[in-house]
C-alpha cells in the first residue's frame, strides 16, 4: 500500500542552526504535500504545502523541496528557534478513484532546538 | 470562524464495547477526514467523507465505521473494542479537494481497558 517514510525521527540542533527533514512517498499519483507542525498537547497545523508542478516553495525560514522523479521531498528550517520545537510531519495527498482523496502521513521528526 | 471541534477530548472504554466519536467541520468545509495518532507511527487514515458519502478509506479493519451528516458533521464508531485501539483520534476538516488545507481538531484520547 501507499506509504511515506519521513527521517530522521529524532533531531537536535542549536538555536541559528540549520534543520532538514526529509521523505520518501511511494504512490506515483501523489500531487500535493503538506508539512504540518504539532506542538506538545496541541492540534497539528499546516506550516507550508507544495505540489507537485513546483520543485520549491519558500516562505521566510521554510522551505520545501520536491524531487517527483525520486519521489523525495524535504523541509528546511533556517535560524532555527526555541519555538520551532515541535513534532513536524510530512504527508502526500493524492486523489481516490471516487474523486475523493487520501493523505498519507510520515511517522513524524521530533525537533529539539537548544537555546 | 469557529475551528473544528471534536467530542468528546477524553474516553475511558472497556474492552469489547463500542465507541462513537463526533466532529463538527468548519463552517462551509464538507469535506471530513479522520486519523488514528500513536507514538511512533504517525497519523494513519481512516476514511474521507464528503457531502455525506465516504469517497476513501484507509487500511483499518471494519470494525472502524464512519457517517456524515447533512451539516457535513462525522462520526466515527469503533466496535469491539480492542486494547491496540487505545490513540488519540483526530480529525480534519477541508473545503475537498486532494490539495486544500486541512485544519485538525484538537482529538479525542480513547483508552481501552
Amino acid at each position: 500500500g501507499e506509504n511515506v517514510e519521513q527521517h530522521p525521527s529524532t533531531l537536535s540542533v542549536q538555536e541559528g542552526d540549520s534543520a532538514v527533514i526529509k521523505c520518501t512517498y511511494s504512490d506515483s499519483a501523489s500531487n500535493y504535500f503538506p508539512w504540518y507542525k504539532q506542538e506538545l498537547g496541541k492540534r497539528p497545523q499546516l506550516i507550508i504545502d507544495i505540489r507537485s508542478n513546483v520543485g520549491e516553495k519558500k516562505d521566510q525560514r521554510i522551505a520545501v523541496t520536491l524531487n517527483k522523479t525520486a519521489k523525495h521531498f524535504s523541509l528546511h528550517i533556517t535560524e532555527t528557534q526555541p519555538e520551532d520545537s515541535a513534532v513536524y510531519f510530512c504527508a502526500a495527498s493524492s486523489r481516490g478513484y471516487t474523486g475523493g482523496f487520501k493523505t498519507i502521513f510520515g511517522a513524524g521528526t521530533r525537533l529539539f532546538v537548544k537555546a | 470562524k469557529a475551528g473544528v471541534t471534536q467530542t468528546p477530548r477524553y474516553l475511558i472504554k472497556t474492552r469489547g464495547q463500542q465507541v462513537t466519536l463526533s466532529c463538527s467541520p468548519i463552517s462551509g468545509h464538507r469535506s471530513v477526514s479522520w486519523y488514528q495518532q500513536t507514538p511512533g507511527q504517525g497519523l494513519q487514515f481512516l476514511f474521507e467523507y464528503f457531502s455525506e458519502t465516504q469517497r476513501n478509506k484507509g487500511n483499518f479493519p471494519g470494525r472502524f465505521s464512519g457517517r456524515q451528516f447533512s451539516n457535513s458533521r462525522s462520526e466515527m464508531n469503533v466496535s469491539t473494542l480492542e486494547l491496540g485501539d487505545s490513540a488519540l483520534y483526530l480529525c480534519a476538516s477541508s473545503l475537498g479537494g486532494f490539495d486544500t488545507e486541512a485544519f485538525f481538531g484538537q482529538g479525542t484520547r480513547l483508552t481501552v481497558v
